[in-house]
């Protein structure tokens, strides 16, 4: 089956760095994309990497490394509004497969 | 500004009383996409279009049907809803390259009474 691990909550204070993992275990994907979604929100892309690496935009940046099936997101300088959950998600026969999220609490 | 629009906003129904949602985009986008999202749970998919061509998940019941009558719109038919469909339902649209990245849509939040 394909699956996407992720941690189901993760908390940090304001100012700092964390990375969200998501392992999965799923073959012939194009890529690995990440949501966040604000609550009662809807889910609005963050990050797509299509091949192994790093890519970086603004305070977020996003690692895939598929021999290792792996892939994290990471938030430079955490502010409040960060608190969301995050998804992870790969590309696949023109679908998009999430990951069950992981909830972001942002604390002062 | 190009957007996914979902309307309404909330819906309220009855128990077995169908319902629609509806979905339109200005982005023109070939792919539309129903799902159902779950308190603390990732999104569902349903089902989505490429162009008109529909896509029906294995596992999506048949008390939910789906139209596309052009590009812009697509709506979500519930024909028998049950307490267990309450749910935010998102739209999203794509333009179907590889990347997939999916624009969604405000959603939808069903109440069934």
């Amino acid at each position: 089956g394909q699956s996407l691990e992720q941690p189901s909550e993760v908390t940090a204070v304001e100012g700092a760095i964390v990375q969200i993992n998501c392992t999965y275990q799923t073959s012939g994907f194009y890529g690995l994309s990440w949501y966040q979604q604000h609550d009662g929100g809807a889910p609005t892309f963050l990050s797509y990497n299509a091949l192994d690496g790093l890519e970086e935009t603004g305070r977020f940046s996003s690692f895939l490394s598929r021999s290792d099936s792996y892939g994290y997101l990471l938030l430079q300088e955490l502010q409040m509004k960060d608190s969301a959950s995050y998804f992870c998600a790969v590309s696949r026969g023109g679908k998009l497969i999430f990951g069950q999220g992981t909830e972001l609490s942002v604390k002062p | 500004d190009a957007m996914v629009i979902q309307n309404p906003r909330y819906q309220v129904t009855q128990f077995g009383k169908p319902v629609t949602l509806s979905c339109s985009q200005t982005l023109n986008h070939n792919v539309m996409y129903w799902y159902q999202q779950k308190s603390s749970q990732a999104p569902k998919l349903l089902f989505h279009y490429y162009d008109k061509d529909f896509n029906n998940e294995a596992d999506t019941p048949d008390n939910f049907q789906s139209r596309r009558p052009n590009t812009s719109f697509c709506f979500l038919d519930i024909r028998s809803p049950g307490l267990g469909d309450a749910a935010m339902y998102l739209c999203a649209t794509s333009t179907g390259g590889t990347q997939e990245t999916q624009y969604f849509g405000p959603g939808t939040r069903l109440l069934v009474l």
